[in-house]
């Protein structure tokens, strides 16, 4: 049963437009949502998060919008650049639990 | 210095086989976490261990368990290896809600 659901295994953009990730869940008792990026051979290394009570979080280009009622928060990455190319990977808190999506593979072509 | 360290980074092993992953986190951090990537690269917890007590188990089998000696170090131990136990394994930490987990790079584990 997967509680948090990352749709597209991979995206391709263009150098400097926007990168939208998307990430779906089903447990409402999340209260809060993280980002995580990762490169090949390396852990994933945190990029962003939200809390339940806001919808949107911003920290240089990364923008992570929060809709409670649909259950869906998008990572928007403007301008995009080649070195944001690798896999990410959206996940949900409940107390101590954390459940990861499957990761999105993330291209930014020059 | 890496924040959380594991080691080693590969392990080959037959069937049967008893191994052990360790990992060490220089962070502070209260919490610390066994996760196994699947063939899906789902990442799923298997372990958390808060202040040395074991706080999350999800359904692992017994052949697996953790051991913690002290709060920045959580080792993986599994026993009687199987094929199916071939996976990558992070260990992770945490401290408080901001900045979220801190992950080790991996191990990669094949079971031959």
């Amino acid at each position: 049963d997967q509680q948090v659901k990352q749709n597209s295994p991979s995206l391709s953009v263009q150098e400097g437009r926007i990168s939208i990730l998307n990430c779906d869940y089903t447990n409402s008792m999340f209260d809060y949502f993280l980002w995580y990026k990762k490169y090949p051979a390396e852990g994933p290394t945190f990029l962003i998060s939200i809390s339940s009570i806001k919808d949107k979080n911003e920290d240089g280009r990364f923008t992570v919008f929060l809709n409670k009622s649909a259950k869906h928060l998008s990572l928007h990455i403007v301008p995009s650049q080649p070195g944001d190319s690798a896999v990410y990977f959206c996940a949900a808190r409940e107390d101590n639990d954390m459940r990861f999506g499957a990761g999105t593979r993330l291209t930014v072509k020059p | 210095d890496t924040a959380v360290s594991q080691t080693p980074k590969y392990l080959v092993t037959q069937m049967g086989n008893d191994k052990s992953i360790k990992c060490e986190q220089n962070l502070g951090h209260d919490t610390m976490y066994w996760y196994k990537q699947d063939s899906k690269k789902f990442l799923k917890i298997m372990f958390s261990y808060n202040n040395k007590e074991l706080i999350i188990n999800e359904t692992v089998p017994n052949r697996f368990s953790p051991k913690s000696p002290d709060k920045a170090h959580l080792n993986l131990h599994i026993n009687s290896l199987e094929l199916g136990d071939s996976a990558v394994y992070f260990c992770a930490s945490s401290q408080g809600d901001i900045y979220g987990y801190t992950f080790g790079s991996g191990t990669r584990l094949t079971v031959v």
